[in-house]
């Protein structure tokens, strides 16, 4: 199957600093990438949606000035977590359609810890 | 407004025992339902996914049930064994290019060995 590789796959910052995550389609071209939240135990909650060269459609309740999603190419999309704070610690998923006739067949990476001291 | 309500929230089964995850769905544009399993600390992977058009999909242990009218489906794990132990993800989404999927809350399953 497609692959989608996240990186970095954990990382820890200090309040105040910035912290970006790619997300890379491998061996196909994502037209479409969508960024996904996932506290402790709890389910997957979509942020935002990331089409290739437009800006991101956040979702409600989705700092769009905190959370920066570019969309620069058909392979890559990047999540910018701006002066984070404790309570953006959270395990951050991507994942990446082709848009092709089996919609919503979405490829998921594997994942960022973020841990914000 | 929970667009996607699963249950329950945790199982435990034992070894050999069938595994059975319900979800319901609101709205009736969406057309694809996937199942994703997730173990701690990795992002979630497809297992099983159904279209509208059928009411029953199988691959190996795994079964989706789909029963359109009630917009429920469900998902059965058969024989159920030690390494399916994970937490299991309902979803659905429109069949319209770029939309997102709509998740339910997850079950932690637990088989006992």
């Amino acid at each position: 199957g497609a692959v989608v590789s996240q990186h970095p796959s954990w990382v820890i910052c200090k309040s105040g600093t910035s912290v970006k995550i790619e997300c890379r389609s491998l061996d196909f071209q994502a037209t479409t990438m969508f960024w996904y939240r996932q506290f402790p135990k709890q389910s997957l909650m979509l942020m935002a949606t990331s089409n290739e060269g437009s800006k991101a459609t956040y979702e409600q309740g989705v700092e769009k000035d905190k959370f920066l999603i570019n969309h620069a190419s058909l392979t890559l999309s990047t999540l910018t977590v701006t002066s984070a704070h404790p309570e953006d610690s959270s395990f951050y998923i991507c994942s990446a359609t082709s848009g092709g006739p089996n919609t919503g067949e979405l490829f998921f990476g594997e994942g960022s810890r973020l841990t914000v001291l | 407004q929970q667009q996607v309500k699963q249950s329950p929230q945790s199982l435990i089964v034992q070894k050999g025992g069938i595994s059975i995850i319900n979800c319901a769905y609101e709205n009736t544009a969406f057309d694809y339902f996937p199942w994703y399993q997730q173990f701690p600390g990795k992002g979630p992977a497809l297992l099983i996914a159904i279209r509208p058009d059928v009411s029953e999909k199988k691959e190996g242990r795994f079964t989706i049930s789909f029963n359109k009218s009630a917009k429920q489906f469900s998902l059965h794990i058969m024989d159920s064994q030690p390494g399916d132990s994970a937490t299991y993800f309902c979803a659905a989404a429109k069949n319209q290019a770029g939309t997102a999927l709509i998740f339910g809350k997850g079950t932690t399953l637990s088989v006992s060995s």
